[in-house]
């Protein structure tokens, strides 16, 4: 059974930067992608960017390419996202959700984490 | 890119059928069958129920399924029940080897 267990919240102020980190379980780690997805409040859910099998391979939407940086640690089955220069419409939550062996579809879900940023 | 859209509400009694649409583009959902639904109660993080358009993961009723025309998907659930009551958002691929979700559809059991 796979489980993806997030870090806990974060209140942030605007310009300043932002990890969350997604912990999965299970030994099949290698061989999945892993993609976040964030959620403001009250609102839609919005992709974010994916992190390939390989580690080595990112993709991020246009939105959030030059402050977004999504990295893995395969020695810790660890997932990063790194969110730069947050501004006030960054307040969300943030959820990381595997995806197997290009199957484009998000199997199993973290629990979220709440980002705020606030002055 | 746009988010797919969606009616933001669709209700109907137990026991009846209500279907919610996903419009999209040639970009997105008319290039790809890379189309999935997730069901989402308040407060909790979103759950699979569909995939490739049609297909149910293990452990998913089915009442819930799936269709695709054009540049629109659907999802079709039978028999509606009480803890059907949820937000639903559709996703798909895109060209530009992206995902985009839609706008959301929060189902009512009357």
């Amino acid at each position: 059974q796979v489980h993806l267990v997030q870090s806990g919240a974060e209140v942030k102020k605007p310009g300043a930067s932002v990890r969350v980190s997604c912990k999965a379980s299970g030994d099949t780690f290698p061989t999945y992608n892993v993609h976040w997805v964030r959620q403001g409040p009250g609102q839609g859910l919005e992709w974010m960017g994916i992190v390939f099998a390989d580690g080595r391979d990112t993709r991020y939407t246009q939105k959030f390419r030059d402050r977004l940086t999504v990295t893995r640690d395969t020695s810790t089955s660890t997932i990063y996202m790194d969110l730069r220069s947050l501004r006030s419409e960054d307040t969300a939550i943030y959820y990381c959700a595997r995806e197997e062996d290009h199957s484009f579809n998000f199997d199993h879900w973290g629990q979220g984490t709440l980002v705020t940023v606030s002055s | 890119q746009s988010a797919l859209t969606q009616p933001p509400t669709v209700s109907g009694s137990p026991g009846q059928s209500v279907t919610i649409s996903c419009t999209g583009t040639s970009s997105d959902i008319g290039s790809y069958n890379h189309v999935s639904w997730y069901q989402q109660p308040p407060g909790t993080a979103p759950k699979l129920i569909i995939y490739e358009v049609t297909n149910r993961p293990s452990g998913v009723p089915d009442r819930f399924s799936g269709s695709k025309s054009g540049n629109t998907a659907s999802l079709t659930i039978s028999g509606l029940q009480a803890e059907d009551e949820a937000t639903y958002f559709c996703t798909s691929y895109t060209t530009t080897y992206t995902y985009v979700f839609g706008s959301g559809t929060k189902v009512t059991v009357l």
